[in-house]
């Protein structure tokens, strides 16, 4: 079974705050994804990586960044925390660059912002 | 660019009650479509997909039906227990200006089911 993990299942910061948010994959996939999930707004993509050191911007990516360093490992980054980035953050991986094929969850990072 | 509307929630219902969530999307091709759930506490996991007009998604007793002509895929389950209760998401594949496919999610619809 895949597996995909997440550093933490809440994590509290201060506005201004950096802060690093982990995922990692167990199946070699070539694909992986960060969304955040937010009440009545669904799943919005912030970040993609389809290969080391690759990445492309989602749908909302302003005031985060990404880093790629090793296959298995996808790591989202808020340089400086603000309170509307409050939410549930959510990593996903995939194998193909086929959208038929399966994406799969991590169990998320509620992130508070004080 | 391309969307997905689903019925909002909550959906509460009794046990072996008859389930429909309503999912329509708005693509410019033609998509694969996708119900993903959550539960309580837990990532996301594919429910059931199709990836071409008039095929028929089905796992664990749900079904979803991808209709071009109405750009529907509609979730159904004959007989809901109160394990299914859970957020269930429609999705569908958009290739994009990129060359590569992501998934574009509706807002989620959240089942309850009660004894």
């Amino acid at each position: 079974d895949v597996k995909v993990t997440q550093s933490s299942r809440y994590l509290v910061k201060r506005t201004g705050e950096k802060v690093f948010l982990e995922c990692v994959q167990d199946m070699d996939h070539e694909n992986m994804f960060w969304y955040r999930q937010d009440p009545g707004l669904g799943l919005r993509l912030i970040y993609f990586s389809y290969d080391v050191k690759m990445k492309e911007k989602g749908d909302i990516p302003e005031g985060y960044s990404v880093s790629r360093e090793k296959k298995e490992r996808f790591s989202l980054i808020l340089e400086s925390a603000s309170t509307n980035q409050t939410s549930m953050y959510l990593c996903a991986s995939r194998r193909d660059r086929d959208g038929t094929d399966t994406q799969y969850f991590g169990p998320g990072t509620r992130l508070t912002v004080l | 660019g391309d969307s997905v509307t689903q019925m909002e929630g909550p959906v509460t219902l009794s046990e072996e009650a008859f389930l429909t969530i309503n999912c329509t999307y708005t693509a410019t091709g033609y998509p694969s479509l996708f119900w993903y759930v959550q539960y309580p506490g837990e990532g996301l996991q594919l429910l059931l997909k199709a990836t071409k007009a008039d095929d028929k998604g089905s796992n664990k007793g749900f079904e979803a039906t991808y209709r071009k002509e109405t750009t529907s895929f509609h979730l159904e389950k004959g007989s809901v227990q109160v394990s299914d209760s859970a957020v269930y998401f429609c999705a569908l594949s958009d290739l994009g200006n990129t060359g590569f496919q992501k998934l574009v999610f509706g807002t989620g619809t959240r089942l309850l089911v009660s004894p």
